[in-house]
């Protein structure tokens, strides 16, 4: 069965307070993982797509990367705006195409 | 540009009542899902249609029903609602291969 872990579950940062997330999963074979970002009272949305281990994408104060068993998303000098609840998925090899879902970490910077 | 739209977007039910949750999309996307939201509980998948026509249950489905009702609509029945489902629910599509889903901004479900 396909699993998938993120940690912590909540994290609380200064304004300018660097740190990291992390999905860990566990899946016959990886197809993709994604990051999402949701706001309160929102739906996801899309942030990342990444594909193989080393892989590297970034988009302003984000970026993730991926293993063969694990996602960070660091967060470089994060801002008040940048507080929302992250969820990490995965699409694995096999079968449908249907992501499977992390339970998130809820993010919260203080000015 | 919708993407993806859902009506209602908050529901108080009495426990027995039912009702249809309605999600539309305009990307031409095949698959389509229905997704709660709990707290703790992450995202969990009710429902899925890979296609028009088909539909499958995901982890969750006891005590609702779905219609793919063509390639743009996907809705979500619940015959006789009670307590345990409430919660938000969410509607998401898809395009072909590994592609990211798009959600629509959820439904608040309130069963009393």
């Amino acid at each position: 069965e396909d699993q998938v872990t993120q940690s912590p579950e909540a994290l609380r940062l200064q304004e300018g307070e660097s740190s990291s997330l992390n999905c860990s999963y566990t899946v016959s074979g990886l197809r993709g993982l994604f990051w999402y970002r949701q706001d309160p009272g929102k739906g996801p949305e899309f942030l990342f797509t990444l594909y193989s281990a080393g892989e590297e994408k970034e988009k302003e104060r984000l970026k993730a990367t991926l293993t063969k068993k694990e996602s960070f998303l660091h967060i470089t000098a994060p801002k008040p705006e940048d507080s929302a609840t992250y969820l990490c998925a995965v699409q694995a090899v096999g079968g449908s195409y249907i992501p499977t879902f992390g339970r998130g970490t809820s993010l919260i910077v203080h000015p | 540009n919708a993407g993806v739209t859902q009506t209602p977007k908050f529901q108080v039910l009495k426990t027995g009542q039912s009702m249809t949750l309605q999600c539309a999309q305009d990307m031409n996307h095949n698959s389509m899902y229905w997704y709660r939201q709990d707290p703790g509980m992450g995202l969990r998948l009710i429902y899925y249609s890979a296609s028009e026509g088909t539909t499958d249950k995901g982890e969750v489905p006891n005590g609702y029903n779905v219609s793919r009702l063509n390639k743009r609509e996907f809705s979500l029945r619940l015959e006789s609602a009670a307590p345990s489902q409430t919660s938000v629910y969410f509607c998401a599509s898809s395009g072909l291969g590994i592609t990211e889903a798009f959600f629509g901004q959820g439904t608040r479900l309130t069963v009393v």
